[in-house]
């Protein structure tokens, strides 16, 4: 199975801050990586996909980055919308999710 | 819109079985894959299986094949989880979910129902 490793756990950030979420695959993906956003109490939501595609309707202030095994999610400007836990998805090779990144606004 | 709506979720003992539903509307869905996801109470995401547009390929996640049967039934636009011998460890909430192709290697979960809880307990 591939293993996805997700740091960090908690994040904790101002309105407006430039935020970082990483994803670290066991094995190279390629670009098979996913970025979901679940509020509380919400199911999750398909933000980003094949790496760097924002769905529609996904504010420009989120961006995804690169390739093989080393994955990036960064928020431009967090805003008290985004508190959430994200979490990153591989679909190489079957599914794996990482364990979440909890966001929180200071 | 699309909208996926689960049922059949409940509080069973161990060792029991229990069917989940999720009834699609808004979309084809006879031309898409459709996956099931978990999550244990704060926890993440656990991926279950997938089964095809037409039904007749279905894949599992290595901890629950063997107990876990995906099926669908495309003139009632419904798909199933079907849980055989529960665990304890299987209390969750189970998501339904869209893929965004037929195939039963359609991976990328691009809409999600709202869930249904389902609790293992003695």
């Amino acid at each position: 199975d591939i293993q996805m490793t997700q740091s960090p756990s908690t994040l904790s950030a101002s309105v407006g801050d430039r935020v970082t979420i990483t994803c670290r695959a066991s094995q190279s993906i390629g670009t098979w990586l996913a970025w979901y956003q679940q509020k509380p109490g919400k199911a999750p939501k398909l933000l980003i996909q094949e790496v760097s595609i924002l769905q529609s309707g996904v504010p420009s202030r989120f961006s995804g980055s690169g390739s093989g095994t080393e994955f990036a999610l960064t928020v431009s400007g967090l805003q008290p919308d985004d508190v959430a836990t994200y979490h990153c998805q591989q679909y190489h090779i079957s599914v794996t999710f990482g364990q979440g990144t909890k966001v929180e606004v200071k | 819109q699309v909208q996926l709506v689960e049922s059949g979720g409940g509080v069973v003992r161990p060792g029991t079985s229990l069917r989940v539903s999720c009834v699609a509307s808004g979309f084809s869905f006879s031309n898409y894959a459709m996956n099931w996801v978990r999550q244990a109470p704060g926890k993440g995401l656990q991926w279950m299986g997938v089964v095809s547009s037409d039904g007749n390929t279905a894949d599992y996640g290595d901890s629950v094949k063997g107990r876990f049967t995906i099926s669908r039934d495309n003139s009632r636009n419904t798909v199933y989880l079907e849980m055989n011998n529960l665990r304890v460890e299987d209390t969750a909430v189970y998501y339904c979910v869209k893929t965004d192709c037929e195939s039963a290697s359609c991976r990328l979960l691009d809409s999600w129902g709202q869930g249904s809880l389902v609790t293992v307990s003695t």
